[in-house]
């Protein structure tokens, strides 16, 4: 275990549904991240907090809505999904954001959009 | 523009010999470069990384990886291949200044027995 879980490990949803996915963080990191990850595609980091403060947002649409309200704590909120969202959503944590940090990924949350 | 490419969909090889999965990258400046690795229904794990010095890491596994600047490379070594190190590689790249990491499509290894 990486100390970084995520919960539910396994969800579907409908188009019209509101859902939110779950990461916690046991490490005492500071950053948190969120990344999609699709078949034969690269990891793509959709957000990133610093100290709780969203310091990026990869250009992700607005239908996913980001929360940290502690360093411990990172939500995925979803609402009006399209099936093209469906994806491993993972959820990463460091010690800070800096470029030497290594990341330590939850297991994922497998979407399923209907 | 930054990038990794891992030219390799899937690397097949035999328990006991040699592997080696390939990744170029391309980014402005000094590179900080990255191996995970994904087994199934897990998130990523953490391999080893470079960030400056020697050119030859080690890292978790008996895994090792060779920085080449001239040839843009980090590619993942490891002298003798187990059944269990069956799984998916990610190479990643970050550039200082940025918050973002890039990673490549991944390579699945696949070591027979």
């Amino acid at each position: 275990e990486t100390g970084v879980t995520q919960t539910p490990r396994h969800l579907v949803m409908g188009m019209t549904n509101k859902k939110s996915l779950k990461c916690e963080q046991h490490l005492g990191h500071n950053a948190m991240y969120w990344y999609k990850q699709s078949a034969k595609k690269p990891l793509e980091l959709m957000f990133v907090y610093n100290f709780k403060e969203q310091t990026e947002n990869n250009s992700v649409p607005s239908r996913f809505s980001p929360e940290c309200p502690n360093s411990s704590h990172l939500f995925l909120h979803l609402h009006t999904l399209q099936p093209e969202d469906s994806a491993l959503y993972l959820c990463a944590s460091s010690q800070d954001a800096g470029v030497q940090e290594t990341q330590y990924f939850g297991p994922g949350t497998r979407l399923l959009v209907l | 523009a930054q990038s990794v490419a891992q030219p390799e969909d899937q690397v097949n090889v035999a328990e006991g010999n040699p592997l080696t999965v390939k990744c170029t990258y391309s980014v402005s400046g000094n590179p900080y470069l990255f191996w995970y690795v994904q087994y199934p229904n897990r998130g990523l794990q953490f391999l080893l990384k470079y960030i400056t010095g020697d050119n030859l890491v080690k890292g978790s596994y008996g895994f090792e990886a060779e920085f080449n600047k001239s040839q843009t490379s980090f590619h993942l070594k490891k002298p003798s291949a187990l059944v269990s190190d069956s799984a998916l590689y990610f190479c990643a790249v970050r550039a200082p200044g940025t918050y973002k990491y890039i990673f490549g499509t991944g390579t699945r290894l696949k070591v027979l027995a």
